[in-house]
């Protein structure tokens, strides 16, 4: 059974700061996801990582994969509030994409 | 262009009754899947539809139901409520069966006394 699990589960830091959210899994795949879910919304995609070694950024947050470590992070650089949310890692249980299993969740919050 | 739309966006529903959920997906994505979101299990997936066909299906017991019509519009069912039940139900849809990227609606909440 694939289990994903996300590092840490809730996370405060200052504007400004830099911190970084890790998304383990069980079992091999070369498909990861992040999503963020604002309080009373959707889930809204954020990256879509389909390759060891894959690197993708938008504005201050970038995600990187490690298919061999099984491993992806979420990296925050010089937060905000507007990026207080809760943050998603799904890995894809087949082939489609849309099957996924997802991660707890990491509930950001940014203070000023 | 449209999201997904889901209907209703609340709901209450008694023990053992039945409910129907709807989803449109974007006008021109052929697959939708479903998700149940709650506090303590999170999001866990439910079942995926490409053309009318169920292609997934999570571990969730068989009152838990869906289709896909010719439009791409999909419903979930669920009978015989239990309170467990109670969760926000989020439908996604993609382009093709092997897209990349899953659009969520804004997604039903269920609650179940």
């Amino acid at each position: 059974e694939l289990k994903v699990e996300q590092n840490p589960l809730f996370l405060s830091m200052q504007e400004g700061k830099n911190y970084t959210i890790y998304c383990n899994y069980s079992t091999t795949s070369d498909r990861l996801y992040w999503y963020r879910q604002d309080p009373g919304k959707s889930l809204e995609s954020l990256f879509v990582l389909l390759s060891n070694g894959a690197v993708k950024q938008e504005g201050r947050l970038m995600a990187s994969l490690d298919t061999k470590a099984r491993l992806s992070t979420l990296h925050i650089t010089a937060a905000v509030h507007d990026l207080s949310a809760t943050y998603f890692c799904a890995v894809d249980m087949g082939s489609s994409g849309s099957r996924l299993t997802f991660g707890e969740g990491t509930q950001l919050t940014v203070n000023p | 262009k449209a999201g997904v739309t889901q209907t209703p966006r609340y709901l209450i529903k008694t023990r053992g009754q039945q409910v129907t959920l709807s989803c449109s997906p974007i006008s021109g994505h052929r697959s939708v899947s479903w998700y149940q979101q709650t506090p303590g299990q999170g999001l866990q997936f439910l079942f995926e539809y490409f053309s009318e066909t169920q292609r997934n299906k999570g571990n969730f017991p068989g009152r838990f139901s869906g289709r896909q019509f010719s439009n791409s519009r999909s419903e979930m069912n669920v009978s015989t409520l239990e309170l467990g039940d109670s969760a926000l139900y989020l439908c996604a849809s993609s382009l093709s069966q092997y897209n990349e990227k899953l659009f969520f609606g804004s997604g039903t909440q269920l609650s179940v006394l």
